[in-house]
């Protein structure tokens, strides 16, 4: 069964400085890896997939890097601003066609 | 626009009474998700479809039914046998194979309050 853990589960940082959120995996035959943002009280926003084939995928600030082998991903956001502060969560489909999910990294960014 | 609605926001169910939560989707998506999320952990697959009138149990189906008689539409019915189903649930939808990325869209989620 596919494991997924996000470390660290919160993170404080000053406005401006970049953010780093790590995601490991247990199994490494998945099929993508996926991103997501949540707001409290809300659903889930995605930010980026990567695909099994690929090492990173890029959206304005956002940079996401996938070392299969290793089990790993790591959101970048770059020059944090108070708006990113949310709920991260990393989310590993495999060929099953279903998403196994991590808890999470609750970032706050301090104006 | 195309999404996920879900409905309600908000619902409060008393002891021993079936609830059903909706989800509706104008995305032309074949494959549907039900997921509950609790504080500080994953989400938990409860139910999926891959395909109008079937649909395969998730990790934790117990005390849970679903139903998939429209594409469009995937609705949850939280009955009297889940014991502790005070939760934030989540339904979900994935892209054709075929047609891009192949990634999940969320809808904005029911918050379910036992009363």
């Amino acid at each position: 069964k596919q494991e997924v853990t996000q470390i660290p589960a919160a993170l404080s940082v000053p406005e401006g400085e970049n953010l780093v959120l790590n995601c490991s995996f247990t199994d490494s035959a998945i099929y993508n890896l996926q991103w997501f943002r949540q707001d409290p009280g809300k659903g889930l926003t995605s930010l980026l997939l990567i695909q099994s084939s690929q090492r990173e995928q890029t959206s304005g600030r956002l940079n996401a890097s996938l070392d299969k082998s290793s089990g790993r991903s790591t959101l970048y956001i770059a020059a944090s601003q108070p708006g990113d502060s949310a709920t991260y969560l990393c989310a590993v489909r495999s060929d099953d066609y279903k998403l196994s999910f991590g808890a999470g990294t609750t970032v706050t960014v301090r104006a | 626009d195309g999404g996920i609605t879900q409905s309600p926001k908000y619902l409060f169910r008393k002891e021993g009474q079936n609830v059903t939560l909706s989800c509706e989707q104008n995305l032309n998506h074949d494959a549907m998700y039900w997921y509950r999320q609790d504080p500080g952990q994953g989400l938990r697959l409860i139910y999926y479809s891959q395909i109008v009138n079937d649909f395969q149990k998730g990790d934790i189906a117990e005390g849970y039914s679903v139903s998939r008689e429209k594409k469009e539409s995937f609705p949850l019915t939280v009955t009297s046998a889940q014991k502790n189903p005070t939760a934030f649930y989540l339904c979900a939808s994935r892209q054709p194979a075929g047609q891009g990325v192949h990634g999940y869209t969320f809808g904005s989620g029911t918050r379910l309050t036992v009363v």
